[in-house]
């Protein structure tokens, strides 16, 4: 059965970094590309990045651009999101969820996997 | 960006009655859309993708239909599992952007 298991959520103030990862497995990960979506407390989903399946491309939403960056580790079977300039506004829960399509060079369709996601706080 | 618009908000409906739930984009996604369905705090689940293809062990009373910029998410006789919120989502142009859900709540 394909899984996404995010961790590294956690308090952090304004201003600062926090990175959030997401494992997959029981499927072929590189082949895949990944998102993170966003859900801030009572709100609803929030696109926020995608990387393709070899990691040569990326997308962001402009709410997070120049501020998160998106990465993965293929020999881990790992995403990353690393996330600065942290504001209280990007307070939520981060879902990783994979395409329904593994097309390589191509990105961007349906999500069909989801993790459980990891919440993120942003206070002081 | 597309804006994703969902109606309405909030759908009450009794136990084995159908639901119909709108999605509308502000301009044209083709088939590139897909709805999710989401139960308090779990994560979503992908229902319908190629605004009419049903995913992956999905029950026949969900069906999805649409081109363009109008759509719909019916939901045959609805279950007691059924209640819960749904979005939509376009994927034909980055941004990819959600609607902000409909509510089906027990009439």
């Amino acid at each position: 059965e394909v899984q996404l298991l995010e961790s590294g959520g956690g308090l952090v103030q304004p201003g600062g970094s926090l990175r959030v990862s997401c494992e997959g497995s029981e499927f072929t990960f590189g082949s895949y590309a990944i998102n993170w979506v966003r859900q801030a407390p009572g709100k609803g989903l929030e696109w926020v990045s995608a990387i393709s399946g070899g990691g040569d491309s990326t997308k962001y939403a402009d709410s997070v651009r120049d501020r998160f960056t998106i990465s993965r580790d293929n020999s881990k079977n790992t995403l990353y999101l690393q996330m600065s300039n942290l504001r209280a506004e990007d307070t939520a829960v981060y879902y990783c969820a994979r395409d329904n399509v593994a097309v390589a060079g191509s990105f961007g369709y349906a999500f069909d996997h989801w993790g459980r996601g990891t919440l993120v706080t942003v206070s002081s | 960006e597309i804006v994703m618009t969902q109606s309405p908000v909030t759908l009450s409906v009794s136990p084995g009655e159908r639901a119909t739930l709108s999605c509308r984009a502000s301009q044209t996604v083709s088939g590139h859309l897909a709805w999710y369905q989401q139960k308090g705090s779990q994560a979503p689940r992908l229902l319908i993708y190629g605004a009419s293809t049903r995913a992956t062990g999905i029950p026949v009373r969900f069906s999805g239909s649409g081109s363009g910029t109008e759509f719909t998410l019916t939901i045959s006789s609805l279950q007691s599992e059924d209640f819960a919120v749904y979005y939509c989502q376009q994927y034909i142009k980055w941004p990819i952007t959600f609607g902000g859900g409909t509510k089906v709540e027990i009439k």
